[in-house]
């Protein structure tokens, strides 16, 4: 059975960093790309970027450009999400997802508040 | 660069057959393949269609899609509407020239 975990609930402070996990299994990790998407508050889904595992080779929308960072950790079967220069806008729900999108992990909300 | 255009709601009565339009703003609906995602409240999306018109298993076949090149639009209809289907739907497609994935800005569809 395919899984995806996140890592849990963040809170922090604007201008700070978050990174969140997604750990894998029920497949091969490097065989597909891991995807992150954002949901603000009462909002639709916007794709950030991807991660190819197999070699590292990142996507990113141009709206995240510059403050994301997506890795991948082959040897523990994890991906990473890293936001930097936090903003209270960044308060959502971030989600992995992966195989063409088909397989969703449970959502990591992060909230930006001074 | 394209957008994909929903409407912001929807709604029908139960038993009830609804369509839900996704429109291209540039380039044809047909490149690239659209899925088509249920959000219910506090829960991650779920794939209903993929590659326009194929359901996963355990998707009711009262879901389906299509695509229509002369509106350039993709379609979801849910025929039999049941409460159930009340969520949050959003299309999705492939942009080529970047290599980004593009949604749509989601329908709500509500069962009264």
């Amino acid at each position: 059975e395919v899984q995806l975990v996140q890592s849990g609930a963040e809170v922090k402070k604007p201008g700070a960093t978050v990174k969140i996990s997604c750990k894998v299994s029920g497949y091969t990790f490097t065989d597909y790309y891991m995807h992150w998407v954002q949901q603000a508050p009462g909002k639709g889904l916007e794709w950030m970027g991807l991660v190819d595992p197999e070699d590292g080779e990142t996507i990113y929308a141009e709206k995240f450009q510059g403050r994301v960072t997506i890795t991948a950790d082959t040897s523990t079967d994890t991906a990473y999400m890293e936001l930097s220069s936090l903003r209270s806008e960044d308060t959502a729900v971030y989600y992995c997802a992966t195989r063409g999108l088909s397989y969703w992990g449970q959502g990591t909300l992060v909230t930006v508040s001074s | 660069n394209f957008m994909l255009t929903q409407p912001h709601s929807v709604s029908e009565s139960p038993g009830k057959t609804v369509t839900i339009s996704c429109t291209r703003s540039s380039g044809s609906i047909a490149s690239n393949y659209v899925q088509w995602y249920q959000q219910r409240p506090g829960s991650s999306p779920t794939t209903v269609i993929y590659e326009d018109n194929q359901r996963p298993s355990g998707v009711p076949d009262r879901f389906s899609g299509s695509i229509d090149s002369s509106s350039n639009s993709a379609s979801l209809t849910i025929s039999g509407l049941k409460t159930e289907d009340e969520a949050d739907y959003y299309c999705q497609s492939y942009d080529s020239s970047n290599q980004n994935v593009v949604f749509g800005g989601g329908t709500k569809l509500t069962v009264l």
